[in-house]
C-alpha cells in the first residue's frame, strides 16, 4: 500500500516564528488533504490540495504531485496553532484517506 | 446540519458489552467513512459507504465490527463483545460526491472516544 511520511515528527516554535512541514508519499494520488487536530481531537480541514498552491491567511500549501510531496507553511505562528498536523492522501483507484504519522507542533509564548 | 456530528462523544463500556456509535453526515453528502484513531497515531480506515451501499469494509478489524447506513444518510457503527483493544476514538467523515466523481474532500466529525474497561 501507499506510504505517507511526515517530517519533522515534532516541532517547537517561539510565537511569531515561521515553519515548513513536509509530506512525502510513495504513489500517485487523487486527493491530498492537510488537517490540524486540535487538543480536543477535532480534525480541522486546512487544505484540499491534490496539486498546486493555495493560501489561507497565515497558512499556505503546495503539492508537487509529479514529485510526490506536499509542503505546509505556517507563518507568524500563534499558540493556537499548537496541535498535530496530518497529511492524508487517497491513492489513485482507492476510496479512503491514508494518514501520515503527523507533526506535533508546540508554539510557546 | 452544518457539519458532521457524532454521538455519543464519550462511551465507557465493560468488556463484553455491545456498543453502537452514530454518525450524522453533512446533509446531501453521498460518501461516508469510518476511521479508528488509537492514542498517539493517525486515523485508520475502517469502512466506506456510497449512499446506502457499503462498498469497502476491508479495514474492519474483526467480525465483531459491523456498520450500516440503511437510508443513505445516518450511519451506525456497532461493536459486539467489546475488548480492551477496541478502546480508541472512532471518527466519521463524509464527502460530497461519489469518490470517483469530482472533489472527494472529506470532512470529519468530532469523534466518539470509546473506553473499554
Amino acid at each position: 500500500g501507499i506510504q505517507v511520511e511526515q517530517s519533522p515528527p515534532d516541532l517547537i516554535l517561539q510565537e511569531g516564528a515561521n515553519s515548513t512541514l513536509r509530506c512525502n508519499f510513495s504513489d500517485s494520488v487523487n486527493n491530498l488533504q492537510w488537517f490540524h487536530q486540535n487538543p480536543w481531537g477535532q480534525l480541522i480541514n486546512l487544505f484540499y490540495i491534490p496539486s498546486g498552491t493555495k493560501q489561507n491567511g497565515r497558512l499556505s500549501a503546495t503539492t508537487v504531485a509529479t514529485e510526490r510531496y506536499s509542503l505546509l507553511y505556517i507563518s507568524s505562528s500563534q499558540t493556537t496553532d499548537s496541535g498535530v498536523y496530518f497529511c492524508a492522501v487517497i491513492e489513485t483507484g482507492a476510496n479512503n484517506l491514508f494518514f501520515g504519522t503527523g507533526t506535533r507542533l508546540t508554539v510557546i509564548p | 446540519g452544518a457539519g458532521v456530528s457524532q454521538s455519543p462523544r464519550y462511551k465507557v463500556a465493560k468488556r463484553g458489552q455491545d456498543v453502537a456509535l452514530r454518525c450524522d453526515p453533512i446533509s446531501g453528502h453521498v460518501s461516508l467513512f469510518w476511521y479508528q484513531q488509537a492514542l498517539g497515531q493517525g486515523p485508520e480506515f475502517l469502512t466506506y459507504f456510497q449512499n446506502e451501499a457499503q462498498l469497502d469494509k476491508s479495514g474492519l478489524p474483526s467480525d465483531r465490527f459491523f456498520a450500516e447506513r440503511p437510508e443513505g444518510s445516518v450511519s451506525t457503527l456497532k461493536i459486539q463483545r467489546t475488548q480492551q483493544e477496541d478502546s480508541a476514538v472512532y471518527l466519521c467523515a463524509s464527502s460530497q460526491r461519489g469518490v470517483h466523481m469530482g472533489t472527494n474532500e472529506q470532512f470529519f466529525g468530532p469523534g466518539t472516544r470509546l473506553t473499554v474497561l
